[in-house]
């Protein structure tokens, strides 16, 4: 069965830094581009970027370039979303998902999201 | 970057009736490249469609999606009480890819 299972509920203070995990399993990790989504409180989709874990190859939205870093480590397939920076702004539920093609694609599976709440 | 409206913003129905939920692209979605999801409340969202019309694993067959262009269609045929959720469309057929603002589809 392909499964994305992300790391544990986070609550942050603004200023700090974090980064949440991704790890892929029942499918070549390596060949099948990453995506990462938020959906902010009570909201809608956004997606936020890309990464194609064979050679890292990484895309950004452009209302997200320079907000957050996309990483992947294939040794133990998994994709990270990070910020160096939290604001209260960045609360969310962020949620990975694999593409069903290469670059632009549908996404399926998803994985179970990860809440992240910044509060002073 | 293409914008992707949905409408009714909320579908008020009951079990067993027909849902018509609709998404409209600001521009021509290339190749008919629009998804389908839905999500539940406290889940995560689950790919319906893809390609504008082909089902994805797994999905039920009283729904289905159709359209090309700039005007796409997801039908649920006969609702189940599981069906009630919020849906979204994706386009996917440009770059960046952007999602719908979501059709909420509740029992009347």
């Amino acid at each position: 069965e392909v499964q994305l299972v992300q790391s544990g509920a986070e609550v942050k203070k603004p200023g700090e830094s974090l980064k949440i995990s991704c790890k892929g399993s029942g499918y070549s990790f390596t060949s099948y581009w990453i995506g990462w989504v938020r959906q902010m409180p009570g909201k809608g989709l956004e997606w936020m970027g890309i990464i194609y874990p064979g050679d890292s190859d990484t895309r950004y939205s452009p209302s997200f370039q320079g907000q957050v870093t996309i990483s992947a480590d294939k040794s133990i397939s998994t994709a990270y979303l990070q910020w160096s920076s939290l604001k209260a702004s960045d609360t969310a539920m962020y949620y990975c998902a694999r593409l069903g093609q290469p670059l632009l694609g549908w996404f399926d599976p998803w994985g179970q999201g990860t809440l992240v709440t910044v509060s002073s | 970057e293409i914008v992707l409206t949905q409408s009714p913003g909320t579908l008020s129905l009951s079990p067993g009736e027909r849902a018509t939920l609709s998404c409209r692209a600001s521009q021509s979605v290339s190749s008919s490249y629009l998804a389908w999801y839905q999500q539940k409340p406290g889940q995560a969202p689950r790919l319906l469609i893809y390609g504008a019309s082909s089902r994805a694993t797994g999905i039920p067959d009283r729904f289905s999606g159709s359209g090309s262009g700039t005007d796409f269609t997801l039908t649920i045929s006969r609702l189940e009480p599981e069906d009630f959720a919020v849906y979204y469309c994706q386009q996917y057929g440009s770059s960046p890819t952007t999602f719908g603002q979501g059709t909420k589809v509740e029992i009347k």
